[in-house]
């Protein structure tokens, strides 16, 4: 059974440019996360959907970052224009079960982003 | 003051060792409460759930105290295989939003 699915797994870019990541969540979950995580600042939730649409955004940092899920096995997290700030490791993780309080997220291997 | 708070470490025990850590949580009105590991260069996965019972899985034990808001966990029998960082999550009544601590890494030597 395949886990959470990201891509792509590492991403060097230049500042300005525009970064798009994208996941695909365990099928059958109903719920999606985006986390991203820094030495400096641990693992920090960004959003997350319910059934494709947008909970909580939060903590998504700026207006540089959009999330969008288009269907139940697609999501995409955006940065535009990237900075060197937003370098950093972003997890993707899902819950299936209804999201009851101890279900397990599951978390995607991540996708390391570096900005020049 | 963070949400979650750990000791960073570095731990560093020899095999066989038991090891402690605690978490120190500030809303007094969170329902669950986790450990996950995360391996270096890895993403995060579930070690065990954290009840008002306690719980034990083998060699790791976990509990919870409501009144001063700590959760530990407690490794008995260290192995190599345990070195790694230790992740306190809370997670907020009603909500689906987990909250990580920064981790507290543990490294087992021979």
């Amino acid at each position: 059974d395949a886990g959470v699915i990201q891509s792509p797994r590492h991403e060097v870019t230049e500042m300005g440019q525009e970064v798009t990541l994208r996941c695909k969540p365990i099928s059958g979950h109903d719920y999606l996360f985006w986390y991203r995580q820094t030495m400096m600042r641990g693992l920090e939730l960004l959003i997350y959907f319910n059934n494709n649409v947008p909970i909580d955004d939060s903590g998504m940092p700026e207006d540089r970052f959009s999330a969008k899920m288009p269907n139940a096995s697609f999501s995409t997290l955006k940065i535009q224009p990237s900075e060197p700030r937003d370098s950093a490791v972003y997890f993707c993780a899902s819950i299936g079960g209804g999201g009851g309080a101890y279900n397990e997220q599951f978390f995607g291997p991540g996708t390391r982003l570096t900005v020049l | 003051r963070k949400e979650v708070e750990q000791d960073p470490g570095p731990f560093n025990v020899p095999e066989g060792a038991t090891v402690a850590f605690n978490c120190t949580y500030s809303n007094s009105a969170s329902q669950s409460f986790f450990w996950y590991r995360q391996d270096c260069r890895k993403e995060p996965k579930l070690l065990m759930s954290v009840y008002s019972s306690g719980n034990e899985d083998g060699r790791f034990t976990a509990q919870l105290n409501r009144a001063s808001q700590y959760i530990s966990l407690l490794i008995r029998d260290s192995k190599l295989s345990d070195s790694a960082t230790y992740l306190c999550v809370v997670n907020n009544a009603g909500f689906q939003k987990l909250v990580f601590g920064t981790g507290t890494r543990l490294l087992v030597s021979p």
